[in-house]
């Protein structure tokens, strides 16, 4: 079974551009989350989608902004980016809650973004 | 405000002994999971071990067992027999039910040969 797939892996971008990370989820696994991870605020939760829907929001400006599609995959926008932005951008997937697997994180390798 | 606090920023042990990782969270829920995470150096971040709330037994995953205090509000992380693959950020996570899961800020374990 693929794990999770996240693209691009690494990217440039300056001040003031927008960028856009794609986040494929484990075969079946309905739920999304993105995480922002930096050497300073740790692993801070971004959002999560669970069919289609926005489920959970973190404490992020909306500049930060998600998605997901029919077949689950779930896309991310940073628009306007600050040097701060610069992080490993985490996505994970899971399976909804109700069953004994619930809660369980699979990660993707994450998409570095540099901000110059 | 549900918080999770890794005490320990950093920790090494020598390859085969025994270490133990240490976790508190804050919470008012009743009905949560806990888990410890690794992330290997430039790898992804996978799965050590997890525990519901309601059980009170302590889980065990091979070399890797928790001890699990719900009262104290403590979720600790012991590694046996310390292996040089194990050298990795450990991430404490809470989740509440239907709830996003929070990290702690991580210790970086280095084993020693």
């Amino acid at each position: 079974k693929a794990g999770v797939t996240q693209t691009p892996r690494y990217l440039i971008k300056t001040r003031g551009q927008q960028v856009t990370l794609s986040c494929s989820p484990i075969s079946g696994h309905r739920s999304v989350s993105w995480y922002q991870q930096t050497p300073g605020q740790g692993l801070q939760f971004l959002f999560e989608y669970f069919s289609e829907t926005q489920r959970n929001k973190g404490n992020f400006p909306g500049r930060f902004s998600g998605r997901q599609f029919s077949n689950s995959r779930s896309e991310m926008n940073v628009s306007t980016l600050e040097l701060g932005d610069s992080a490993l951008y985490l996505c994970a997937s899971s399976l909804a809650g109700g069953t004994s697997l619930a809660g369980e994180l699979f990660f993707g390798e994450g998409s570095r973004l540099t901000v110059l | 405000a549900q918080t999770v606090t890794q005490s320990q920023p950093e920790m090494s042990v020598q390859e085969a002994e025994t270490v133990t990782l240490s976790c508190t969270y804050d919470t008012s829920e009743s009905n949560y999971y806990l888990f410890w995470y690794k992330q290997p150096p430039s790898r992804q971040m996978i799965l050590v071990i997890r525990q519901e709330a309601y059980k009170q037994q302590n889980a065990t995953e091979n070399r890797f067992s928790v001890n699990f205090q719900k009262a104290a509000k403590s979720f600790s992380l012991k590694i046996s027999d310390s292996q040089l693959g194990d050298t990795a950020m450990y991430f404490c996570a809470f989740m509440p039910y239907n709830n996003d899961m929070r990290f702690g800020a991580g210790t970086r374990l280095t084993v020693k040969p």
